[in-house]
């Protein structure tokens, strides 16, 4: 079955620039969506087809897939980034939705 | 406002089943692949099933394929999920999710509905 896999934890002071990265097998064929998830509440899409930013998501927000790895970037993060990103993608080999374990996203 | 709102959450010991259901509102429902994705007690998310806007495609989680089954209801623009021979390590907040076909992303998500199982 197809894995993603994410760092656990990515720490950033506001104002500087977390990356969070993705990885899986030729990641780069795939269309890979990203989704925040502030505690307490529902995910919501942050990032789709790798790039593309939903309407209402900062232009801060970008993505980028090269190879195994998929990356999301959010620059000069504020204190409302605070939440856990997973980046998903869909499988065709097992038909299954396959999600990234997750990586919880701290603004010092 | 786009709204899913899911129900039939609770308390059933191991072995029980539960029915959950998925009620949309402004929203093309009929147009939507509509998927049910869970999160265990401070885990990630777990995809568990989807099934296509006809209903014609319907695929599980290796881990829930046998006892559990989707279905939809187009007319009253609703998603369900029937979940049987429950297990302690089902135990989670449930989502409904919504999106154009399978590659593309789950747009719209609900609030969730938590399923305990335990003795």
């Amino acid at each position: 079955s197809y894995v993603l896999t994410q760092p656990p934890s990515v720490s950033v002071a506001p104002g500087q620039t977390a990356t969070i990265t993705c990885g899986g097998n030729n990641i780069q064929n795939k269309r890979v969506h990203w989704y925040q998830q502030r505690p307490g509440q529902a995910p919501v899409l942050a990032l789709y087809n790798g790039s593309d930013r939903p309407s209402g998501i900062p232009e801060r927000f970008s993505g980028s897939t090269s190879g195994h790895t998929a990356t999301l970037t959010i620059s000069r993060v504020e204190a409302e980034d605070e939440a856990a990103y997973f980046c998903q993608v869909w499988d065709m080999t097992t038909d299954h939705r396959v999600f990234g374990g997750g990586t919880k996203l701290t603004v010092l | 406002e786009v709204q899913l709102v899911e129900s039939g959450g609770g308390l059933i010991k191991p072995g029980g089943s539960l029915r959950l259901s998925c009620s949309a509102s402004e929203f093309s429902f009929t147009n939507y692949s509509m998927n049910w994705v869970r999160q265990a007690p401070g885990k990630g998310l777990e995809w568990v099933s989807s099934i296509s806007s006809s209903s014609n495609y319907i695929y599980y989680a290796d881990s829930m394929k046998g006892r559990f089954t989707i279905s939809r209801d187009n007319a009253k623009n609703s998603l369900f999920l029937q979940m049987n021979s429950l297990r302690a390590d089902d135990t989670a907040v449930y989502y409904c999710a919504g999106g154009i076909g399978n590659f593309n992303p789950l747009e719209v998500w609900g609030q969730g509905t938590t399923v305990t199982v335990s003795s």
